[in-house]
């Protein structure tokens, strides 16, 4: 069964800076490109980043381009999320999903929520 | 990377059909068949639906159904069941090596 446990969501203040890891288990983690999509409360999915499964390729929204830093190490069947400089618009639950074919989504983690506020 | 468009609302009774739009461009939904359809409950994580506009993964219902014209992709759900009630997103290849999603619909279910 394929499974994503996001953690590391919590309460930062702006400004500040926060690591999400996702583990990933029942499937081959390294043959798969991974993202991970936000929603802020009450509001839509927005996509915030990508990795490929080999000598990575690395996508991110213009929203956090620059602060924020996708990595995966495929050993560990983990992916994670070094976000820095954290806005208040930042603040959503974060879902780590497994891309398949072209730009779908098969498979969603439960979510980890980020609050960023003074 | 604009979103793509969706109705806030959709409705109907038990045993009809309804149909979502979602409405792009010609750089996005126009341009690929990369149009994806994601069901979520409240509080829960999204679940893929429809992929590549009109393919469905295992174990969902075939009341669930996708097409395409020009900008402008669809979900229809036939047959209405209570358990359909649920907020309803796309997404699309943004060409720009990007996903885009629309702003959702919430499905009532009269």
């Amino acid at each position: 069964e394929v499974q994503l446990v996001e953690s590391g969501g919590g309460l930062a203040q702006p400004g500040g800076s926060l690591r999400l890891s996702c583990a990933a288990s029942g499937f081959t983690f390294g043959s798969f490109g991974m993202t991970w999509v936000r929603q802020a409360p009450g509001k839509g999915l927005e996509w915030v980043s990508y990795i490929s499964s080999g000598s990575p390729t690395i996508y991110y929204a213009d929203s956090v381009k620059g602060r924020f830093t996708i990595s995966r190490d495929n050993a560990k069947n983990s992916l994670s999320l070094q976000m820095n400089s954290l806005r208040d618009e930042d603040t959503a639950v974060y879902y780590c999903t497994r891309k398949v074919g072209d730009w779908f989504l098969d498979y969603w983690g439960q979510g980890t929520l980020v609050t960023v506020s003074s | 990377q604009s979103a793509l468009t969706q109705p806030p609302s959709a409705s109907g009774s038990p045993g009809q059909s309804v149909a979502i739009s979602c409405t792009g461009t010609s750089s996005d939904v126009g341009d690929y068949n990369y149009v994806s359809w994601y069901q979520q409950y409240p509080g829960k994580a999204p679940r893929l639906m429809i992929y590549e506009v009109t393919k469905r993964p295992s174990g969902v219902p075939d009341r669930f159904s996708g097409s395409k014209s020009g900008n402008t992709a669809s979900l229809t759900v036939s047959g209405l069941r209570a358990e359909d009630e649920a907020d309803y997103y796309c997404s699309s290849f943004g060409g720009s090596n990007n996903l885009v999603f629309g702003g959702g619909t919430k499905l009532t279910v009269l």
